[in-house]
């Protein structure tokens, strides 16, 4: 099994610029979620989705958009990047309620 | 808004020694879980408790729910090289899908 696959590995952007962070599934899980991680912070919520339609904010939401057209994809936009943003994302989901989040394995971004 | 803080935030240990790290919410929690991150990685599921009290073990791990199910604590015995990493917990409310997680216990062993 896959799992939580996270595209792309790494990426550099500069300020201003816009991107989408893919994120993918094949658990079959409804409860996907974006995280930020950041030194010394722990992993921040960014945003949540509790079923395909279905979006929520997290505690840092500002910055970034999210959808969930399907149940497997859950991708991050950042419309205009800025070196705030500039981190380590983590795309997690778990089958609904509470219990076990799987991650992926990150994805690195550095804002110029 | 709900926050869980976690200490201490670096952990030096003797391999061979035990250690201790604690979790705190500001709030009362419907359940706590525990992560691991090796060093490069992604947070990895340990465990989850529910209940008030509640201790559970994973064979040198310790993990125990406090009894007003607002603190945690994670437990290591015989500290290994193989137990370098942080150590996230994160708070689980009743009502809301949040989860929270406090900032790591980056723990680090001396052979």
């Amino acid at each position: 099994n896959a799992g939580v696959t996270q595209t792309p590995k790494f990426q550099v952007l500069k300020t201003g610029q816009s991107m989408t962070l893919q994120c993918a599934q094949d658990m079959n899980h409804e409860y996907m979620s974006w995280y930020r991680q950041d030194p010394g912070m722990g992993l921040r919520l960014i945003h949540y989705s509790v079923g395909a339609g279905i979006t929520d904010q997290g505690e840092v939401p500002n910055g970034y958009n999210v959808s969930r057209s399907t149940t497997e994809d859950f991708p991050l936009r950042l419309l205009s990047a800025a070196p705030s943003q500039t981190s380590v994302y983590f795309c997690a989901s778990r089958t609904g309620g509470t219990g076990e989040l799987f991650f992926g394995e990150g994805s690195r971004l550095t804002v110029l | 808004g709900q926050q869980v803080m976690q200490i201490p935030q670096y952990q030096h240990v003797q391999e061979g020694e035990d250690f201790t790290t604690y979790c705190n919410s500001s709030t009362t929690l419907s359940n706590i879980q525990w992560y691991k991150q090796r060093p490069g990685g992604h947070p990895v599921f340990l465990i989850q408790l529910v209940k008030s009290g509640e201790v559970k073990k994973q064979k040198r791990l310790t993990f125990q729910f406090g009894e007003a199910k607002k603190n945690s604590s994670l437990h290591i015995t015989a500290t290994q090289t193989t137990d370098v990493g942080t150590y996230f917990c994160a708070g689980g409310r009743a009502a809301g899908n949040k989860l929270t997680f406090g900032g790591g216990t980056r723990v680090l062993v001396k052979p």
